[in-house]
């Protein structure tokens, strides 16, 4: 079975572009969320979505980034325009609460390593 | 608000060694879920454990066990006769599951470095 699948693996991009990342989630899980992982900050919680629908955008850094999920099988992080602090391996997860909403293992794709020039 | 803090940044060990990583949390809620991810050096983040607040029995799977103890919120982690291929960065995360909130918060890691 395929896992959660990022596209692309690596972007390099100019300060001030447009940058997209996105997410396919495993097929079924209904949550999805964006992590951006840096060594200064670690592991953040960037937004989460529940059936489709933003549930906690409290981490998105600032108005320059947005997510949505059109459907439940995808999902872009769109920064505009980006600035070089923006670099970063961003990561996409996905996964199936359990009975009642209880939190359940989350399963991450492999990363859009992000370089903001 | 929650958090998980790894005291434990870096630790070397000799291949067969036992180590074990730390990681307290501070939460208000009473029902809470813990986990530990592995971060290989591919990158990719690798679900080893999730445990809920009402479970403090200890689990054992292989070399790897977790100690839960909630007197003391610390969910620790130790590796029995560590192996080259256990080098990686863990981290340990918590998440309140008050209104099915699935806010997960992770600790800073520990980068385990197992030498042959």
């Amino acid at each position: 079975d395929a896992g959660v699948i990022q596209s692309p693996r690596h972007e390099v991009t100019e300060m001030g572009q447009e940058v997209t990342l996105r997410c396919k989630p495993i097929s079924g899980h209904n949550s999805l969320f964006w992590y951006r992982q840096t060594m200064m900050r670690g592991l953040e919680l960037l937004i989460y979505f529940n059936n489709n629908v933003p549930i906690d955008d409290s981490g998105m850094p600032e108005d320059r980034f947005s997510a949505k999920m059109p459907n439940a099988s995808f999902s872009t992080l769109k920064i505009q325009p980006s600035e070089p602090r923006d670099s970063a391996v961003y990561f996409c997860a996905s996964s199936l609460p359990l009975s009642g909403g209880a939190p359940n293992e989350q399963f991450f794709g492999p990363g859009t390593r992000l370089t903001v020039l | 608000a929650q958090k998980v803090t790894q005291a434990q940044t870096e630790i070397s060990v000799v291949e067969k060694e036992d180590v074990t990583l730390d990681c307290v949390y501070e939460t208000r809620d009473t029902t809470y879920y813990l986990f530990w991810y592995k971060q290989p050096p591919s990158g990719e983040l690798v679900f080893l454990i999730r445990r809920n607040s009402f479970d403090e029995q200890n689990e054992i799977s292989g070399r790897y066990s977790w100690n839960f103890q909630k007197s003391t919120s610390s969910f620790n982690f130790t590796i029995t006769a560590s192996q080259v291929v256990d080098s990686a960065v863990y981290f340990c995360a918590l998440c309140e599951a008050q209104y099915n909130n699935n806010d997960m918060r992770f600790g800073a890691g520990t980068r385990l470095t197992v030498k042959p």
